[in-house]
């Protein structure tokens, strides 16, 4: 079946540091990939999404390539800040209908 | 915009008592959704729908139900409240009209049953 392995958390980083959070996918077909984010006590929100092989997602600095050749869609960021802090999910889409199939979720704390 | 509005924010039951989380959306999308969230779990869909009068299981429909009478309601029902369903709920909607369209989630409701 269809499943999202993320890498384990937490991750905690300085400011200013670079960031990856490691994503891969099992999926039959054609997924599309999306990166989510949740703040402290709220819902998620989409960070970025990619729908088809080599495409690159990104927003607000933060990018993801869809590489079916290794499954995977790493989210990086090249300098991160302290208002990064939050919990990160990736996801696949392999129906018409919406649902998706998400990660365990990756919470990234950032010092200043 | 009020989006994706979900009541109540917490609830504390005891085992075996029954309640409905409500969940309201004002954007017209078709397609909504139930997820719980448990620690180091991610989100795990429930119930689904496609539209009024239609639903579907997700990955862990058991001890739940839902109905979905108009477009912008589609509330959940716990009818004999377990411990395991100690939890946080998101309830989510997204539009048909566009394909990969993003999911707008609530801010969940949290449930603790003793």
């Amino acid at each position: 079946g269809n499943s999202v392995t993320q890498m384990e958390g937490p991750v905690t980083l300085s400011e200013e540091a670079f960031l990856t959070i490691n994503c891969t996918y099992t999926a039959t077909g054609y997924p599309s990939l999306f990166w989510y984010v949740q703040y402290p006590g709220e819902g998620l929100q989409l960070l970025l999404k990619a729908t088809k092989a080599d495409d690159k997602g990104s927003n607000k600095g933060f990018e993801a390539t869809y590489r079916k050749e290794t499954t995977s869609f790493h989210l990086e960021k090249g300098s991160v800040q302290v208002s990064d802090s939050a919990v990160y999910f990736c996801a696949l889409s392999a129906s018409n209908t919406g649902k998706l199939i998400f990660g365990q979720g990756t919470t990234l704390q950032v010092k200043p | 915009n009020a989006g994706v509005t979900q009541t109540p924010k917490f609830r504390i039951l005891k085992i075996g008592q029954s309640m409905t989380l409500q969940c309201a959306q004002d954007m017209n999308h078709n397609y909504m959704y139930w997820y719980r969230q448990d620690p180091g779990m991610g989100l795990k869909l429930i119930y689904y729908s496609v539209g009024a009068g239609i639903t579907d299981k997700g990955e862990v429909p058991n001890g739940y139900n839902v109905s979905r009478s108009t477009t912008e309601d589609f509330p959940l029902r716990l009818e004999l409240a377990a411990p395991s369903q100690t939890s946080v709920y998101f309830c989510a909607s997204s539009t048909d009209r566009e394909l990969n369209s993003p999911l707008h989630f609530g801010n969940g409701t949290r449930l603790t049953v003793t």
